[in-house]
């Protein structure tokens, strides 16, 4: 079963400055997506197959990455950005999903 | 617009056993897996399974193999998850959540609002 590490656990960002969020496998993933959680809601779909954006993300959100090590960066953190950000990997076999324990990105 | 409506809370004592729905809506229903992922209090999300509503064919995650059943009722675009022996730490929010891409398994972009199952004697 592949595992994923996130760091850190929690990021704390002024906001406009850039927030850059690590993804780590323990071992090769070939698809990788990431998620916004604000409390109270339901996750949202922010970046899939590493670095496409989701139907209606701000261009700010940006992801990257390969094989084992994956990144989300914000590039000018807005109010509303502050939350808990997930990665989700595939697997091809077993086919299934697992996802990182997640950052929260906190204003500092 | 895609819709994923869910059941209510529930209370339920150990061993017990908790059904929880998703009624769907704005889609073609056969075309998109329907994924379940919980989430404990204050903790992360967890996949649970998926179910193919074109074939009716299931995939749980190993760790809830023999205690989950995913279902269909494709008359009313429903989709339904049964745990059953029920423990304390089951106690969580259970959402269900729409594959983005048709007849296969990528990621997950419609989500339920989540259903709040609590397990307590």
């Amino acid at each position: 079963e592949i595992v994923l590490t996130q760091s850190p656990a929690t990021l704390s960002v002024s906001p406009g400055e850039i927030a850059t969020l690590s993804c780590r496998a323990s071992q090769s993933v070939s698809y990788l997506a990431w998620y916004q959680q604000k409390p109270g809601q339901a996750p949202r779909l922010l970046i899939y197959d590493t670095s496409d954006r989701a139907t209606g993300i701000p261009a700010r959100f940006s992801g990257s990455g390969s094989g084992t090590d994956f990144t989300l960066t914000i590039s000018s953190l807005e109010p509303e950005d502050f939350a808990v950000y997930y990665c989700l990997q595939r697997s091809n076999w077993p086919p299934g999903f697992t996802f990182g324990p997640g950052t929260r990105v906190d204003i500092k | 617009q895609v819709r994923l409506v869910q059941s209510g809370a529930e209370v339920k004592k150990p061993g017990a056993s908790v059904k929880v729905s998703c009624k769907t809506s704005g889609y073609t229903f056969t075309g998109f897996y329907l994924h379940w992922v919980r989430q404990a209090p204050g903790q992360g999300l967890e996949w649970m399974g998926w179910i193919d509503p074109n074939s009716g064919g299931t995939n749980y995650a190993p760790k809830f193999q023999d205690r989950v059943t995913m279902t269909l009722d494709t008359s009313i675009t429903t989709g339904y998850m049964e745990l059953s022996r029920l423990r304390s730490d089951d106690t969580a929010i259970y959402y269900c959540a729409r594959d983005r891409t048709r007849y296969w398994y990528q990621d997950f972009d419609y989500w339920g609002q989540g259903a709040l199952v609590t397990v307590s004697s």
